[in-house]
């Protein structure tokens, strides 16, 4: 299977900071996504991203999928944005429920 | 529109005992997928289901199974509960549609936890 590198495992900010998480893999994947994972334990899909970039408010994510990489960029961090970021992918289209998580990034945004 | 509703949101189990999980996807999403989460292994695939046929068995034992009903509705049933067991356990819907992508959409979990 793949192996999903996320970094770093642990980021500490102050309000207002901006930020670049970044997702390798060994493989080439399909449907990535990034997540977020709230204190409650709830995953919330914040891209999906194949390829390309795309924009949602405050966040940003690119994908390179010639080599292999996905980075998620939060600006003007709020405290409301601490908790577990992963991205996940699965290693082709027939296995496309089957995603794979990284071990997530720990992000904490002081105020 | 409703998001992804699973019951029970928490569960206290004795070892031995099993255990059934549901989860209600998104109106018109016809995959569900469960996951299980753990501090150890992290966020790991047990199953997929579409149109009421697992499409995609991840490596747990025979003691995790589960179906989806004709309406997407899906139920997970651990048996013979182990310590090892205690995690959190989320469902996804997605729209599962070639060619569309697989985003997908998690409920709020159940955090199992065996005594």
């Amino acid at each position: 299977g793949i192996q999903v590198e996320q970094s770093p495992p642990d980021l500490i900010l102050q309000e207002g900071a901006n930020s670049t998480l970044r997702c390798n893999f060994s493989d080439s994947v399909n449907n990535l996504q990034w997540f977020h994972q709230n204190p409650w334990g709830q995953l919330i899909n914040l891209f999906y991203i194949p390829s390309g970039t795309k924009q949602n408010g405050r966040l940003s994510a690119t994908t390179v999928a010639t080599e292999r990489y996905s980075l998620l960029y939060i600006s003007s961090s709020q405290t409301t944005d601490s908790g577990v970021y992963f991205c996940a992918g699965s290693l082709s289209e027939t296995s496309g429920s089957r995603l794979t998580f990284g071990e997530g990034t720990q992000l904490t945004v002081n105020p | 529109k409703a998001g992804v509703t699973q019951t029970p949101r928490y569960l206290i189990k004795t070892r031995g005992q099993q255990v059934t999980l549901s989860c209600s996807p998104i109106s018109g999403h016809r995959s569900v997928s469960w996951y299980q989460q753990t501090p150890g292994q992290g966020l790991q695939f047990l199953f997929e289901y579409f149109s009421e046929t697992q499409r995609n068995k991840g490596n747990f034992p025979g003691r995790f199974s589960g179906r989806q009903f004709s309406n997407s509705r899906s139920e997970m049933n651990v048996s013979t509960l182990e310590l090892g067991d205690s995690a959190l356990y989320l469902c996804a819907s997605s729209l599962r549609l070639r060619g569309l992508g697989y985003g997908y959409t998690f409920g709020s979990g159940t955090r199992l936890t065996v005594v």
